[in-house]
């Protein structure tokens, strides 16, 4: 069974700071792995995703994440933090083999001016 | 212009009434999920369907029920046997299941 681990359910930066998010994963055959966007009261919106190829993976508005296999991880990054960044990211997992996604149980980030 | 809808986006009920949450999508997706959401707990999954007429329980079924007649239409009813039903619940839909989700932009269901 897959699972996924965030950890830090909260993460404050300064404004130009940069932003880490870290995301674990279980899986026993190679995973496919997302990124998840959430602002105040809406759903989600996809930043960026991994299935095959390259291991760094670029997203929308300068996020960025690694696929590292022999740490089992897929961190979230952006050089520098901007205030619209605020807002709950979500890590994912699923594999060829299963019908449905995983979700971590969410990353709030505060950006502080 | 493609994608999901949810209604209503706020929902109020009193304790003891079932209610139905709609979803439906036009972007012809061949699944659909339904998910609760809650502080500090992150997205759990109730319900998804890979086909119409056929669905299969998610991780917390117990007290809501679905159907899926159409491929662009997937409502949830809560019932009144879900003993704590006051959540943001959120709708997605994708091709495959190992593509990313496409999600509607949720329903706040509070019952009184």
């Amino acid at each position: 069974a897959q699972s996924v681990t965030q950890l830090g359910s909260h993460v404050s930066v300064s404004e130009g700071a940069l932003v880490l998010l870290r995301c674990n994963y279980s899986s026993s055959v190679p995973p496919y792995l997302f990124w998840y966007v959430q602002y105040p009261n809406q759903g989600l919106q996809l930043l960026l995703k991994y299935t095959t190829g390259a291991t760094l993976v670029k997203g929308i508005n300068g996020f960025e994440a690694e696929f590292k296999k022999s740490e089992t991880s897929f961190h979230l990054t952006k050089p520098s933090a901007h205030m619209s960044d605020a807002a709950e990211y979500f890590c994912a997992v699923s594999t060829p083999n299963t019908d449905k996604l995983i979700f971590g149980t969410g990353t709030r980030l505060q950006v502080f001016p | 212009d493609g994608g999901i809808t949810q209604s209503p986006k706020y929902l109020f009920r009193k304790e003891g009434q079932n209610v139905t949450l709609s979803c439906e999508q036009n972007l012809n997706h061949d699944a659909m999920y339904w998910y609760r959401q809650d502080p500090g707990q992150g997205l759990r999954l109730i319900y998804y369907s890979q086909i119409v007429n056929d669905f299969q329980k998610g991780d917390i079924a117990e007290g809501y029920s679905v159907s899926r007649e159409k491929k662009e239409s997937f409502p949830l009813t809560v019932t009144s046997a879900q003993k704590n039903p006051t959540a943001f619940y959120l709708c997605a839909s994708n091709t495959h299941q190992n593509t990313e989700a496409f999600f509607g932009q949720g329903t706040r269901l509070t019952v009184v």
